[in-house]
């Protein structure tokens, strides 16, 4: 069974570029959530996206965006990217309405460098 | 709002020492309460989870258990061992997962 899978693993850009991060959810879920977790700290909630909507948004700007295609894989696109923005970028995919946060299945992320 | 607060790290122990990591909560409601780990390059793994109040959780030795009177759930386990080492993080759940910072555990043979 496989589980979230994330490409690429790692990812260098430059300041002021663009970026898409892809998510391909476990099977049988229809929920993706990213997550920003910078170095030394706990993982930061960006959004969530069911039935290709985003339904929930964390304190992040306009410059993060995605996307969840009819297959329920997702991509998380970040706009003039900033030194800040350097992170581990983790999905996790469940269903719609995990039992009180149970079932959620987190990717091993992608660790964007931004230089 | 909802937030997390574990002690920091890092936790630095000789093989089959006694753990704890502090965890504390605030919250509105009743959210389910979890930890998780992540080993070096590597995303995150559910460790144990509890879903109301006096519940235990319980994994591969680890224990937890949520403390409604305290707003706690502290990490133990009786007998650590070098394969333990990781990065430990408490996190509640209401709509979204919140996570604390991370605590680092060291387990030396």
């Amino acid at each position: 069974d496989a589980g979230v899978t994330q490409s690429p693993t790692h990812l260098i850009k430059t300041r002021g570029q663009q970026v898409t991060l892809r998510c391909s959810p476990k099977s049988g879920h229809d929920t993706v959530s990213w997550y920003q977790q910078a170095l030394g700290q706990g993982p930061q909630f960006i959004f969530q996206y069911y039935e290709e909507e985003e339904r929930q948004r964390g304190n992040f700007p306009d410059r993060f965006s995605g996307h969840q295609f009819p297959n329920y894989s997702s991509e998380l696109n970040v706009n003039a990217l900033l030194l800040g923005d350097s992170a581990l970028y983790l999905c996790a995919s469940s269903l719609i309405n995990p039992e009180g946060g149970y079932g959620y299945t987190f990717g091993s992320g992608t660790r964007l460098t931004v230089v | 709002g909802n937030s997390v607060t574990q002690m920091e790290g890092p936790v630095t122990l000789s093989e089959e020492a006694f753990l704890t990591i502090n965890c504390t909560y605030t919250a509105t409601g009743y959210p389910s309460l979890f930890w998780y780990v992540q080993y070096p390059g590597e995303g995150l793994q559910l460790l144990l989870k509890a879903t109301k109040a006096d519940d235990k959780g319980s994994n591969k030795g680890f224990e937890a258990t949520y403390r409604k009177e305290t707003t706690s759930f502290h990490l133990e386990k009786g007998s650590v061992q070098v394969s333990d080492s990781a990065v430990y993080f408490c996190a509640l759940f209401g709509r979204k997962y919140i996570f604390g910072t991370g605590t680092r555990l060291k387990v030396l043979a």
